[in-house]
């Protein structure tokens, strides 16, 4: 069974830095990329960024809202991808899920499986 | 960016109701069009992808169609569990991908 689980969520400063983690388990995790998108307090959902599997060289892409601030990684030997947030914003605040990704169409993606989400508040 | 319009925002059905949502791209986006849905304090789950594929496991009661620019998610008869958000998103231009404002299906 495909599990994605995150972490790391909590209350933080504005201007300090969070990192979450999203632990797959169920699949191999080196052959997917791996999705992190956030939800505002009774807001919609918003695309955050993407990391590529090492066939695709692991390659990063972000939001303009996060790009220079957040930074997507992963390490497939604990099969676990992360999102290193830095310079927080209070606009940052929201719960944060890690999908998995897919492919079709070429580099056209779908995302099939989520995590449950962790809530990330940053307030003074 | 390509702007996604989902409508109508909310609705109000009972149960056994045929439901339609529909979604609108602000150019073509072929047919790179995925429907999720979201219960209240869920993650959200992905029903349709490619504009008419059903993921695995999801009911047949759900349905999608549509391409190019127009596109629409029908629940045949809805259920008391279909009562939700329900978000459509693109991939046919990304980065970034973007979703639709979502629709609340309540009920009646």
């Amino acid at each position: 069974e495909v599990q994605l689980v995150e972490s790391g969520g909590g209350l933080v400063k504005p201007g300090r830095s969070l990192r979450l983690s999203c632990t797959a388990s169920g699949f191999i995790f080196g052959d997917y990329g791996m999705t992190w998108f956030r939800q505002a307090p009774g807001k919609g959902l918003e695309w955050v960024g993407f990391i590529g599997s090492k066939t695709f060289g692991e390659t990063a892409e972000y939001a303009a809202s996060v790009r220079g601030r957040f930074t997507i990684s992963r390490d497939d030997s604990k099969s676990i991808a992360y999102l290193q947030m830095n310079s927080l914003k209070t606009e940052d605040t929201a719960v944060y899920y890690c999908a998995r990704a897919r492919f079709y169409g070429g580099r056209r993606l779908y995302f099939d499986y989520w995590g449950q989400g962790t809530l990330v508040t940053v307030s003074s | 960016d390509i702007q996604m319009t989902q409508s109508p925002s909310s609705l109000s059905a009972s149960v056994g109701d045929r439901v339609t949502i529909t979604c609108r791209a602000s150019q073509s986006i072929s047919g790179y069009l995925n429907w999720f849905q979201q219960r209240p304090g869920k993650a959200p789950k992905l029903l349709i992808y490619a504009a008419s594929s059903l993921q695995s496991g999801v009911p047949s009661r759900f349905s999608g169609s549509g391409s190019g620019t127009d596109f629409t998610l029908t629940i045949s008869s809805l259920q008391p569990e279909d009562f939700a958000t329900y978000y459509c998103q693109q991939s046919y231009s990304s980065p970034p991908v973007t979703f639709g404002g979502g629709t609340k299906v309540e009920i009646k």
